[in-house]
């Protein structure tokens, strides 16, 4: 089975900021989806930005911007500009491209606090 | 309704009783999920429905949990005779059609589920 690692239980950040969460996976598949989810004190999670390993350029939605390396096994999240919003766990999470491949798997999670 | 939906959003329930938590999956989609949360920790993968398809019930940890979906739609979490280590939050989670594509998941609140 595939795994993510998430190897930054707890990070911080000053508001305005930049700070990047770091994720390692490992497959054997050539062909996968990699996706950011946050998880606020609210519970509910929310997807961030996703990554289509067959695409080199790395995805980036507003102020969050991934780091995607393949050969590495390497998928960090970058937040710019951090909002107090931000605070909350954040998780990676691999999926198999492939039709057989129906789980997602998440790694343990990191969580972030924006300091004012 | 517009997302995923999960009740009870809390149970408190004792030792030896079974419990039923629902999830209502947004309308058209054909793939749904079940995740246990302990506190602090990543998300524990259960249970996977696909449309017709028999159901992934490889992450289920004993035969006291079982789910069943009906009509496609709404699906059941049922916990017979309780333990303390059952105390978790229970995530559904549902994804549009096109297993393949890398959609992503979308997460109902969760139900925290407590026992006594």
């Amino acid at each position: 089975a595939q795994t993510v690692t998430q190897s930054q239980p707890e990070m911080s950040v000053q508001e305005a900021e930049t700070v990047t969460l770091s994720c390692t996976y490992d497959t054997s598949e050539s062909d996968y989806y990699l996706f950011w989810y946050k998880q606020p004190p609210s519970r509910q999670m929310i997807l961030v930005i996703r990554q289509e390993a067959y695409k080199q350029q790395n995805a980036t939605e507003n102020r969050f911007s991934v780091n995607f390396q393949k050969a590495a096994k390497s998928f960090s999240l970058k937040i710019s500009d951090s909002q107090l919003g931000d605070a909350a766990m954040y998780f990676c999470a691999y999926r198999s491209a492939s039709p057989y491949g129906n789980q997602f798997y998440f790694g343990t999670g990191t969580s972030l606090t924006v300091i004012p | 309704g517009a997302g995923v939906s999960q009740s009870p959003s809390n149970k408190v329930t004792e030792k030896g009783k079974d419990v039923e938590l629902r999830c209502d999956p947004i309308s058209g989609h054909t793939a749904l999920y079940w995740y246990r949360q302990s506190l602090g920790q990543g998300l524990e993968f259960l249970i996977y429905f696909q449309g017709n398809s028999a159901p992934d019930k490889s992450g289920l940890p004993s035969d006291r949990f079982s789910a069943e979906r009906t009509g496609g739609s709404v699906s059941t979490l049922t916990i017979q005779r309780t333990q303390q280590e059952d105390s978790a939050v229970y995530l559904c989670a549902s994804s549009s059609p096109g297993q393949a594509s890398g959609q992503p998941q979308h997460f109902g609140d969760g139900t925290r589920l407590s026992i006594l």
